[in-house]
Protein backbone atom coordinates (compact mmCIF):
# COMPACT_ATOMS: atom_id res chain seq x y z
CA UNK A 1 0.00 0.00 0.00
CA UNK A 2 1.16 3.63 -0.59
CA UNK A 3 2.46 5.06 2.47
CA UNK A 4 2.20 9.00 3.38
CA UNK A 5 5.34 11.04 5.45
CA UNK A 6 4.06 13.99 7.33
CA UNK A 7 5.93 16.34 10.08
CA UNK A 8 5.39 14.99 13.33
CA UNK A 9 4.17 18.57 14.77
CA UNK A 10 3.38 21.99 13.38
CA UNK A 11 2.98 25.53 15.39
CA UNK A 12 0.78 28.37 13.95
CA UNK A 13 0.08 31.77 15.37
CA UNK A 14 -3.55 32.13 15.27
CA UNK A 15 -5.48 33.96 12.33
CA UNK A 16 -2.27 33.13 10.27
CA UNK A 17 -2.12 30.72 7.35
CA UNK A 18 -0.53 26.93 7.93
CA UNK A 19 0.34 24.74 5.44
CA UNK A 20 0.66 20.97 6.29
CA UNK A 21 2.86 18.87 4.29
CA UNK A 22 2.75 15.22 3.14
CA UNK A 23 5.02 13.45 0.94
CA UNK A 24 3.38 10.52 -0.99
CA UNK A 25 6.20 9.16 -3.13
CA UNK A 26 4.59 6.05 -4.24
CA UNK A 27 1.18 7.32 -5.16
CA UNK A 28 -0.88 5.44 -7.73
CA UNK A 29 -2.59 6.65 -10.42
CA UNK A 30 -5.54 5.78 -9.44
CA UNK A 31 -5.33 6.83 -5.14
CA UNK A 32 -7.04 9.56 -4.27
CA UNK A 33 -5.64 12.14 -1.07
CA UNK A 34 -7.90 12.42 1.49
CA UNK A 35 -7.14 14.75 4.89
CA UNK A 36 -9.03 14.04 7.95
CA UNK A 37 -8.37 15.49 11.33
CA UNK A 38 -8.91 14.62 14.97
CA UNK A 39 -9.35 17.36 17.36
CA UNK A 40 -8.93 15.79 21.24
CA UNK A 41 -11.15 13.52 22.47
CA UNK A 42 -13.57 13.42 19.20
CA UNK A 43 -13.29 10.63 16.69
CA UNK A 44 -11.31 11.75 13.35
CA UNK A 45 -13.48 14.60 11.02
CA UNK A 46 -12.89 14.36 6.95
CA UNK A 47 -11.49 17.51 6.06
CA UNK A 48 -11.25 17.24 1.96
CA UNK A 49 -10.14 14.98 -0.60
CA UNK A 50 -8.67 15.40 -4.44
CA UNK A 51 -6.95 13.51 -7.13
CA UNK A 52 -5.45 15.54 -9.26
CA UNK A 53 -6.05 19.27 -9.38
CA UNK A 54 -6.65 21.83 -6.07
CA UNK A 55 -9.62 21.80 -4.67
CA UNK A 56 -11.55 23.96 -2.47
CA UNK A 57 -13.99 23.54 0.94
CA UNK A 58 -15.48 25.73 3.33
CA UNK A 59 -12.94 24.35 5.75
CA UNK A 60 -9.51 24.12 3.92
CA UNK A 61 -7.55 24.02 0.64
CA UNK A 62 -5.80 21.42 -0.98
CA UNK A 63 -2.88 21.94 -3.18
CA UNK A 64 -1.59 18.68 -4.95
CA UNK A 65 1.90 18.96 -7.10
CA UNK A 66 1.88 18.20 -11.03
CA UNK A 67 3.23 14.81 -9.91
CA UNK A 68 0.88 13.96 -7.21
CA UNK A 69 3.86 12.58 -5.28
CA UNK A 70 3.18 15.54 -2.10
CA UNK A 71 0.19 17.66 -1.91
CA UNK A 72 -0.46 20.29 1.08
CA UNK A 73 -3.21 21.36 3.16
CA UNK A 74 -4.21 24.57 4.04
CA UNK A 75 -5.91 26.57 6.71
CA UNK A 76 -6.16 29.90 5.52
CA UNK A 77 -6.69 31.04 9.12
CA UNK A 78 -5.82 29.15 12.01
CA UNK A 79 -8.54 29.48 14.85
CA UNK A 80 -7.31 27.61 18.60
CA UNK A 81 -10.04 25.08 17.56
CA UNK A 82 -7.85 24.06 14.51
CA UNK A 83 -5.62 22.73 16.81
CA UNK A 84 -5.85 18.96 16.03
CA UNK A 85 -4.05 15.84 14.22
CA UNK A 86 -4.19 15.95 10.98
CA UNK A 87 -3.71 13.07 8.94
CA UNK A 88 -2.99 12.50 5.10
CA UNK A 89 -4.36 9.13 4.03
CA UNK A 90 -4.14 7.89 0.42
CA UNK A 91 -7.57 5.52 -0.84
CA UNK A 92 -6.95 3.25 -3.52
CA UNK A 93 -10.12 2.69 -5.85
CA UNK A 94 -11.21 -0.97 -5.76
CA UNK A 95 -10.11 -3.78 -6.29
CA UNK A 96 -7.05 -2.99 -4.33
CA UNK A 97 -8.84 -1.23 -1.56
CA UNK A 98 -11.99 -4.38 -0.77
CA UNK A 99 -12.86 -3.01 2.16
CA UNK A 100 -12.89 1.09 1.44
CA UNK A 101 -11.03 1.42 4.81
CA UNK A 102 -8.62 4.64 5.78
CA UNK A 103 -5.41 3.49 6.40
CA UNK A 104 -3.46 6.18 9.00
CA UNK A 105 -0.33 6.99 9.91
CA UNK A 106 0.86 9.07 12.71
CA UNK A 107 -0.43 12.72 11.27
CA UNK A 108 0.81 15.77 12.04
CA UNK A 109 -0.13 17.44 15.27
CA UNK A 110 -0.82 21.29 14.74
CA UNK A 111 -0.80 23.27 17.70
CA UNK A 112 -2.08 26.70 17.23
CA UNK A 113 -1.34 29.64 19.60
CA UNK A 114 -2.96 32.68 20.35
CA UNK B 1 -28.56 15.65 15.65
CA UNK B 2 -25.80 13.38 16.04
CA UNK B 3 -24.70 11.06 13.17
CA UNK B 4 -22.68 8.20 14.88
CA UNK B 5 -23.62 7.40 18.04
CA UNK B 6 -21.29 4.93 20.18
CA UNK B 7 -22.54 3.83 23.87
CA UNK B 8 -20.97 3.52 25.90
CA UNK B 9 -18.47 6.58 26.19
CA UNK B 10 -16.48 5.14 28.78
CA UNK B 11 -16.16 1.53 29.48
CA UNK B 12 -13.80 -0.06 33.01
CA UNK B 13 -13.81 -3.47 33.30
CA UNK B 14 -12.00 -6.38 34.76
CA UNK B 15 -9.51 -8.57 32.68
CA UNK B 16 -11.98 -11.34 31.44
CA UNK B 17 -15.02 -10.18 31.40
CA UNK B 18 -16.94 -10.20 28.14
CA UNK B 19 -18.51 -6.52 26.78
CA UNK B 20 -20.07 -4.88 24.46
CA UNK B 21 -20.20 -1.78 22.52
CA UNK B 22 -22.67 -0.11 20.35
CA UNK B 23 -22.84 1.89 17.88
CA UNK B 24 -25.33 3.16 15.87
CA UNK B 25 -25.71 5.67 12.90
CA UNK B 26 -28.71 7.51 11.08
CA UNK B 27 -26.85 8.84 7.90
CA UNK B 28 -28.41 5.98 5.90
CA UNK B 29 -25.29 4.65 4.92
CA UNK B 30 -24.96 1.14 4.09
CA UNK B 31 -21.14 0.68 5.15
CA UNK B 32 -19.67 0.50 8.88
CA UNK B 33 -16.80 0.27 10.07
CA UNK B 34 -14.56 -0.32 13.91
CA UNK B 35 -11.14 0.94 14.39
CA UNK B 36 -9.01 0.89 17.41
CA UNK B 37 -6.68 3.73 18.33
CA UNK B 38 -3.78 2.35 20.72
CA UNK B 39 -2.08 4.18 23.72
CA UNK B 40 0.22 5.14 21.05
CA UNK B 41 -2.97 7.01 18.89
CA UNK B 42 -2.49 5.06 15.90
CA UNK B 43 -6.30 4.21 14.31
CA UNK B 44 -6.46 0.70 12.76
CA UNK B 45 -9.45 -1.00 10.87
CA UNK B 46 -10.48 -4.07 12.50
CA UNK B 47 -13.50 -4.57 11.02
CA UNK B 48 -15.77 -3.40 7.72
CA UNK B 49 -19.18 -4.21 7.00
CA UNK B 50 -21.64 -3.59 3.81
CA UNK B 51 -25.31 -4.26 4.02
CA UNK B 52 -24.85 -6.21 7.08
CA UNK B 53 -22.04 -8.36 5.66
CA UNK B 54 -18.69 -8.55 7.29
CA UNK B 55 -16.32 -7.65 4.18
CA UNK B 56 -12.85 -7.47 5.98
CA UNK B 57 -11.34 -8.50 9.24
CA UNK B 58 -7.89 -7.11 9.11
CA UNK B 59 -6.35 -9.97 11.74
CA UNK B 60 -8.44 -9.04 14.36
CA UNK B 61 -8.61 -12.04 17.01
CA UNK B 62 -11.52 -14.26 17.54
CA UNK B 63 -12.66 -12.88 21.09
CA UNK B 64 -13.67 -9.75 18.70
CA UNK B 65 -17.44 -10.60 17.23
CA UNK B 66 -19.03 -7.72 15.73
CA UNK B 67 -22.97 -8.22 14.70
CA UNK B 68 -24.60 -6.17 12.57
CA UNK B 69 -28.44 -6.60 13.28
CA UNK B 70 -29.32 -3.71 10.06
CA UNK B 71 -27.58 -1.20 8.21
CA UNK B 72 -28.02 1.20 11.47
CA UNK B 73 -25.81 -0.60 14.07
CA UNK B 74 -22.57 -2.34 14.17
CA UNK B 75 -22.31 -3.84 17.61
CA UNK B 76 -18.87 -4.77 18.94
CA UNK B 77 -18.85 -8.07 21.44
CA UNK B 78 -15.01 -8.47 23.17
CA UNK B 79 -15.11 -12.13 25.06
CA UNK B 80 -12.56 -12.52 27.64
CA UNK B 81 -11.02 -8.62 27.64
CA UNK B 82 -7.47 -8.76 28.17
CA UNK B 83 -4.90 -5.65 29.20
CA UNK B 84 -3.87 -5.51 25.34
CA UNK B 85 -7.61 -4.41 24.56
CA UNK B 86 -7.48 -0.92 26.88
CA UNK B 87 -7.78 1.51 23.46
CA UNK B 88 -10.62 3.30 22.39
CA UNK B 89 -12.73 2.21 19.52
CA UNK B 90 -14.36 4.25 16.64
CA UNK B 91 -17.24 3.70 15.39
CA UNK B 92 -17.79 4.66 11.33
CA UNK B 93 -19.89 4.73 8.26
CA UNK B 94 -19.92 5.71 4.49
CA UNK B 95 -22.07 5.38 1.95
CA UNK B 96 -20.91 3.22 -0.73
CA UNK B 97 -18.62 0.52 -0.34
CA UNK B 98 -17.23 0.95 -3.96
CA UNK B 99 -16.79 4.25 -3.94
CA UNK B 100 -13.45 5.85 -2.61
CA UNK B 101 -14.39 9.19 -2.19
CA UNK B 102 -17.67 9.02 -0.02
CA UNK B 103 -16.01 10.69 3.27
CA UNK B 104 -16.29 8.20 6.77
CA UNK B 105 -18.12 10.09 9.66
CA UNK B 106 -16.51 9.22 12.61
CA UNK B 107 -18.16 8.39 16.32
CA UNK B 108 -17.00 10.30 19.74
CA UNK B 109 -15.11 6.66 20.45
CA UNK B 110 -15.61 4.28 23.22
CA UNK B 111 -12.63 4.73 26.13
CA UNK B 112 -12.04 0.80 26.84
CA UNK B 113 -10.24 0.25 30.17
CA UNK B 114 -9.20 -3.30 31.18
CA UNK B 115 -7.96 -3.45 35.06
Amino acid sequence: DAKTTQPNSMESNEEEPVHLPCNHSTISGTDYIHWYRQLPSQGPEYVIHGLTSNVNNRMASLAIAEDRKSSTLILHRATLRDAAVYYCILRPSLPHNAGNMLTFGGGTRLMVKP
Amino acid sequence: DTAVSQTPKYLVTQMGNDKSIKCEQNLGHDTMYWYKQDSKKFLKIMFSYNNKELIINETVPNRFSPKSPDKAHLNLHINSLELGDSAVYFCASSQGLLDPIQPQHFGDGTRLSIL
